[in-house]
């Protein structure tokens, strides 16, 4: 089954413990990025990657990082959380480039306290 | 940087009515034009799509319009049933990023 695959679902932290949330697709797609959904605000891109080692800030990027060095994961780093990164993250990715259908994972909620 | 607007941010119809959801775009260079559904703790899901170089599409009781000269699309949904209910998004983007509007809350009352 295609999907993309995001974990944690959920997750309750504290402020300034680095985590991780993983993102992995099984559709061979080069494009991947991740988004933060917040009430009233839509989904705001955090960062993209284009390819393999090829990434790229969105509208969002402060306090975060990501790596892409295969093709079919692409982790979002919180170096130092803070409670404004408390949000709901989704994981997405398509064929070849931005502009085409984006499919999304189920989601991770982050508190951060 | 491409800024999408979306109205309304919240729309109750009855079932069988129709409902129109507007978005206006700011950056010529965006030609593509999704519309995702989000219902209650899951993720946005593709309904459909548009190129710029395409004025409408339809897809059963869904259609999409676009007008480029204006930079502005429109979602509408006829014969509307209580399980259209959910939050609908519209984006708009270019080679590389996608820019999501705000998003409208859909109530579709029996």
């Amino acid at each position: 089954e295609a999907q993309v695959t995001q974990n944690p679902r959920y997750l309750i932290t504290v402020t300034g413990k680095k985590l991780t949330v993983t993102c992995s697709q099984n559709m061979n797609h080069e494009y991947m990025s991740w988004y933060r959904q917040d009430p009233g605000l839509g989904l705001r891109q955090i960062y993209y990657s284009m390819n393999v080692e090829v990434t790229d800030k969105g509208d969002v990027p402060e306090g975060y990082k990501v790596s892409r060095k295969e093709k079919r994961n692409f982790p979002l780093i919180l170096e130092s959380p803070s409670p404004n990164q408390t949000s709901l993250y989704f994981c997405a990715s398509s064929t070849s480039q931005g502009s085409q259908p984006q499919h999304f994972g189920d989601g991770t909620r982050l508190s951060i306290l | 940087g491409e800024n999408v607007e979306q109205h309304p941010s919240t729309l109750s119809v009855q079932e069988g009515d129709s409902a129109v959801i507007k978005c206006t775009y700011s950056d010529s260079a965006s030609n593509y034009f999704p519309w995702y559904k989000q219902e209650l703790g899951k993720r946005p899901q593709l309904i459909i799509d548009i190129r710029s170089n395409v004025g409408e599409k339809k897809d059963q009781r869904i259609a999409v319009t676009l007008n480029k000269t204006a930079k502005h699309f429109s979602l509408h949904i006829t014969e509307t049933q209580p399980e259209d209910s959910a939050v609908y998004f519209c984006a708009a983007g270019g080679y590389s990023t996608l820019t999501f509007g705000k998003g409208t809350m859909l109530l579709v009352s029996p």
